[in-house]
């Protein structure tokens, strides 16, 4: 079974300070990887994914993920923060056959400070 | 505009009162699911569905029952809800077909069972 990991719960950080959010999966076979954004009473958004090709993804509003299959990991980042980012954030992987079922991490909220 | 619609948005309800969240995708999707949303939990699949009339168990079923007889919606119903199915609830459709798509999520259903 498919299990994900995100070891950061909250995360405080100032505006302009770079971000980094962990994400770890387990899974014997090939997966897709996404990262969702969840801003406050709001739906899920897809921020990047990851289905094939280059390990370093690009998403929207600067955010960036980078698959290191050897490590199962598929950590966010941003260089610079913004009170905006304020969120949380969400790790999720499925199988690229069958039931699409996404597996979540328990997310991460991440606080801005202006 | 693609949209995931979920109605209503938020209820309150008594314990073992039937009810129904409805779930509609203008996107043509074969793919749609159900999740429910939970503290420290993220999301969890409920059931989900790869086509009409085709409707399977994700991995929190008890309580809940959907169905799909058209392509477009998937309701999902509890049938004697309990309040530990308090909880936000969350649809999603993608195209299906392992095309490798994203899933699209609806703005959710916020549950309150007394």
């Amino acid at each position: 079974a498919q299990s994900v990991s995100q070891h950061n719960h909250h995360v405080i950080l100032s505006e302009a300070a770079s971000l980094e959010l962990g994400c770890n999966y387990s899974y014997g076979g090939t997966v897709n990887l996404f990262w969702y954004v969840q801003y406050p009473g709001q739906h899920l958004q897809l921020l990047l994914k990851y289905f094939s090709g280059d390990p370093l993804v690009k998403g929207i509003k600067g955010f960036e993920a980078e698959f290191i299959k050897s490590k199962f990991s598929f950590n966010l980042r941003k260089p610079s923060v913004q009170w905006s980012d304020t969120a949380e954030y969400f790790c999720a992987v499925n199988a690229p056959f069958g039931n699409e079922k996404l597996t979540f991490g328990t997310g991460t909220r991440l606080t801005i400070i202006p | 505009e693609a949209q995931v619609t979920q109605n209503p948005r938020y209820l309150i309800t008594v314990t073992g009162k039937k009810l129904t969240v409805t779930c509609s995708q203008n996107m043509n999707h074969e793919y749609m699911s159900w999740y429910r949303q939970d503290p420290g939990l993220g999301l969890r699949q409920i059931y989900y569905s790869m086509n009409v009339e085709v409707t399977d168990k994700g991995d929190v079923p008890e309580g809940y029952k959907v169905s799909r007889k058209e392509k477009r919606n998937f309701p999902l119903i509890l049938e004697s809800p309990s309040p530990n199915q308090t909880s936000l609830y969350f649809c999603a459709s993608s195209p299906g077909d392992s095309r490798n798509q994203p899933q699209h999520f609806g703005d959710g259903t916020r549950l309150s069972i007394l």
